[in-house]
C-alpha cells in the first residue's frame, strides 16, 4: 500500500498565484486533514473531512479551500497565494472515529511564496 | 480548548544515554487519546507511541516509553539507550475521544550526540 500520498513535493508560487495540493490515500480512510507546519512550530489545522462530501474548517482556514468528492482524494486549494502561506504542508489520514491509530501521514510539500 | 505544552524546545544528549522530552496538556474531558510523533530530518511524521486516558498501564514501545500522569495532565517520552537514529523534532499530541482531530504541541528538537 502507498498510504497517503501528497504532490507536488516542492512548489514555488508567486503571489497572486494559484495551486492545488494533492492527497490521495488508498487505505480507505474515513477521516483526511491538511496540516502546516511553520519553521519552529506545531502543526496548525487547517481543514478536515470526516467522509466524502463533508469538509469543515480548522483553526486557520483562510486563504484556503478544500473539497472531498471521493473517499481517496482531499485536495487544498490555494486561490491567491500569500507569503504568510509559505509553509510545509501535511495531508493526514485515520480510519475511523477512535484515536487508537493515530494519523497516517503523507510526507508533506514544502511550499514557497515569493 | 486543549491545549499542549512541551516547555522543551530543544534538548541534547550523548548516544546511549536515557532522555525524557516533557508534555503537558490541558482539557476537561476524560476520555482521550495522547501520542508522540517523530519527525526526523526526512520532515516525514511518524507515530512513536500512543496513549489511552483510561488505561493506567503506561504505554512501551521498545526503548520508548511513556509517563502518563492524568492527574497532573502530564504524558513524558523517555528514551531508554538512545541512539543516532533518534535524532528528530518530537511532537506530542492529544486528541479528545468525542473529537475528530488531533492537536499537537509546538515541539522539542532533540539531538543524539556521537
Amino acid at each position: 500500500n502507498a498510504g497517503v500520498t501528497q504532490t507536488p513535493k516542492f512548489r514555488i508560487l508567486k503571489i497572486g498565484q494559484s495551486m492545488t495540493l494533492q492527497c490521495t490515500q488508498d487505505m480507505n480512510h474515513n477521516y483526511m486533514y491538511w496540516y502546516r507546519q511553520d519553521p519552529g512550530m506545531g502543526l496548525k489545522l487547517i481543514y478536515y473531512s470526516v467522509g466524502a462530501g463533508i469538509t469543515d474548517k480548522g483553526e486557520v482556514p483562510n486563504g484556503y479551500n478544500v473539497s472531498r468528492s471521493t473517499t481517496e482524494d482531499f485536495p487544498l486549494r490555494l486561490e491567491l497565494a500569500a507569503p504568510s502561506q509559505t509553509s510545509v504542508y501535511f495531508c493526514a489520514s485515520r480510519k475511523d472515529s477512535t484515536g487508537l491509530g493515530g494519523y497516517t501521514f503523507g510526507s508533506g510539500t514544502r511550499l514557497t511564496v515569493v | 480548548a486543549q491545549t499542549v505544552t512541551q516547555s522543551q524546545p530543544e534538548m541534547s544528549v550523548q548516544e546511549a544515554e536515557t532522555v525524557t522530552l516533557s508534555c503537558t496538556y490541558d482539557t476537561s474531558e476524560n476520555n482521550y487519546y495522547l501520542f508522540w510523533y517523530k519527525q526526523p530530518p526526512s520532515r516525514q511524521m511518524i507515530l512513536v507511541i500512543r496513549q489511552e486516558a483510561y488505561k493506567q498501564q503506561n504505554a512501551t514501545e521498545n526503548r520508548f516509553s511513556v509517563n502518563f500522569q492524568k492527574a497532573a495532565k502530564s504524558f513524558s517520552l523517555k528514551i531508554s539507550d538512545s541512539q543516532l537514529g533518534d535524532t528528530a523534532m518530537y511532537f506530542c499530541a492529544f486528541m479528545n475521544s468525542r473529537d475528530d482531530k488531533i492537536i499537537f504541541g509546538k515541539g522539542t528538537r532533540l539531538h543524539i550526540l556521537p
